[in-house]
């Protein structure tokens, strides 16, 4: 099955600087490249996704990038503020019959100091 | 979005018993979904549940441990059987947001633990 890697784990950044965060994945067939913010204590919120059709997805400040040959894609977070900090899942997807199974990365704790 | 509520929000339950979860969206689905998210981790895919037919388990997931109903397109529940202290988790929902699209909405999730 697919599996996703994602680093690093934390990631602490000054406000106004940007943030990477980078994620991998196996299966060559996954096609659906989704991230989410989750804040503490609250559901996991779509921020942004990419289909792999697509090199580059942009949306104020944030960015997501997708290599297909590498399997890799990326999550951009440009002039960070302070309610950016929370955990960033990212996620890859095939389409299976008629359903979509996200395989979720390990998660990435973002902290924007002030 | 669509709009995806659980019932219940958080219980804390005795070891050996069991608890029920109901997902309920606003709009028909095709497919609804089942994650889990332990403490401090990321949210795994229990099962997809069907309507009108037998849920779908992922690896390492039983439906003896984990049966789900799926009575019609806007409702789901998921027991957790037996539990014990190892099934403290969150447990949430997901659908996606139409039939056209891949984007899948998580429900608030129910927040569970067992003594």
């Amino acid at each position: 099955g697919e599996n996703v890697e994602q680093h690093p784990s934390t990631l602490s950044v000054q406000e106004g600087d940007s943030a990477v965060i980078k994620c991998t994945y196996s299966d060559s067939a996954s096609n659906y490249f989704p991230w989410y913010k989750q804040e503490l204590g609250k559901r996991p919120q779509l921020i942004i996704d990419i289909r792999s059709n697509v090199g580059e997805k942009k949306d104020q400040r944030i960015a997501v990038t997708l290599n297909k040959t590498a399997k890799h894609f990326s999550l951009h977070i440009t002039e960070t503020q302070p309610e950016d900090s929370a955990v960033y899942f990212c996620a890859a997807s095939k389409e299976s019959g008629s359903a979509r199974q996200l395989t979720f990365g390990s998660g990435t704790q973002l902290t924007v100091l002030p | 979005s669509a709009v995806i509520s659980q019932k219940p929000s958080r219980d804390i339950c005795q070891r050996g018993t069991s608890l029920t979860i109901q997902c309920q969206v606003d709009s028909q689905v095709t497919m609804m979904f089942w994650y889990r998210q332990q403490p401090g981790q990321s949210l795994t895919l229990i099962a997809t549940a069907n309507q009108g037919s037998e849920a779908t388990y992922e690896s390492g997931f039983v439906i003896d441990k984990f049966p789900i109903s799926r009575p019609n397109l806007t409702f789901s529940t998921l027991t957790v059987s037996n539990m014990s202290p190892e099934d403290s988790s969150i447990y949430l929902c997901s659908v996606p947001r139409d039939s056209r699209t891949d984007t899948q909405y998580f429900g608030p999730g129910t927040r569970l633990t067992v003594l």
